[in-house]
């Protein structure tokens, strides 16, 4: 069965700190993987997706597949990064086609 | 483009009761899925619609139902509720089609809170 884990729940850091936001998955296929983040009150925004090798509000994640990790980065946190990120594997084979969520990781980012 | 769209937004409803909520995805979206998020066991799949047709449920008892219209539009629907129903129970959508389709996008969402 496909997993997703993102080992801490939360995580604070000071303004201009690097940060990485750390997620392994579980997946017998070829997996399609994403950054999903909510801030405050707003709806779940796709932040990356590891097909587009992008970077997106100076966020990177590369997928490892040794390793079986998608670690979300970004080398000086900003405050209005503080949000909570969630990592998320596509099940696409089949008939199935839905996300696996980690549990999440808020990230604080102080002044 | 509209993004997705959830109503109602907050509704209150009693032990026993039935809700149904519903969703508008991204027009061109013919992929519809729902998903529970909670503070205790985060976002839980519930299933995924294409073109109609249930193509997959995730791990949720019989009351939970949903279903898909002709224009994409979907509902789901949860009967005798109960206390741990309470939720924000979000709606997403794709193309579905493809690794270039495959981005999955989220509507606010429904409040729902069971007394």
């Amino acid at each position: 069965a496909q997993r997703v884990t993102q080992p801490e729940k939360l995580l604070s850091v000071f303004k201009g700190a690097p940060v990485e936001l750390k997620c392994n998955y579980s997946y017998s296929g070829s997996p399609e993987l994403f950054w999903y983040v909510q801030y405050s009150r707003q709806r779940l925004q796709l932040l990356l997706r590891h097909i587009s090798r992008e970077s997106i509000k100076g966020f990177t994640a590369d997928l490892n597949k040794g390793e079986t990790s998608f670690h979300l980065k970004k080398p000086f946190a900003q405050e209005e990064d503080s949000a909570m990120y969630y990592c998320a594997l596509l099940n696409s084979g089949g008939s199935n086609y839905k996300l696996t969520f980690g549990k999440g990781t808020l990230l604080t980012v102080n002044p | 483009k509209a993004g997705v769209t959830q109503t109602p937004r907050y509704l209150i409803k009693t032990r026993g009761q039935q809700v149904t909520l519903s969703c508008s995805p991204i027009s061109g979206h013919r992929s519809v899925s729902w998903y529970q998020q909670t503070p205790g066991q985060g976002l839980q799949f519930l299933f995924e619609y294409f073109s109609e047709t249930q193509r997959n449920k995730g791990n949720f008892p019989g009351r939970f139902s949903g279903r898909q219209f002709s224009n994409s539009r979907s509902e789901m629907n949860v009967s005798t509720l109960e206390l741990g129903d309470s939720a924000l129970y979000l709606c997403a959508s794709s193309l579905a089609t493809g690794h270039t389709g495959n981005t999955i996008y989220f509507g606010e969402g429904s409040w729902l809170t069971v007394v």
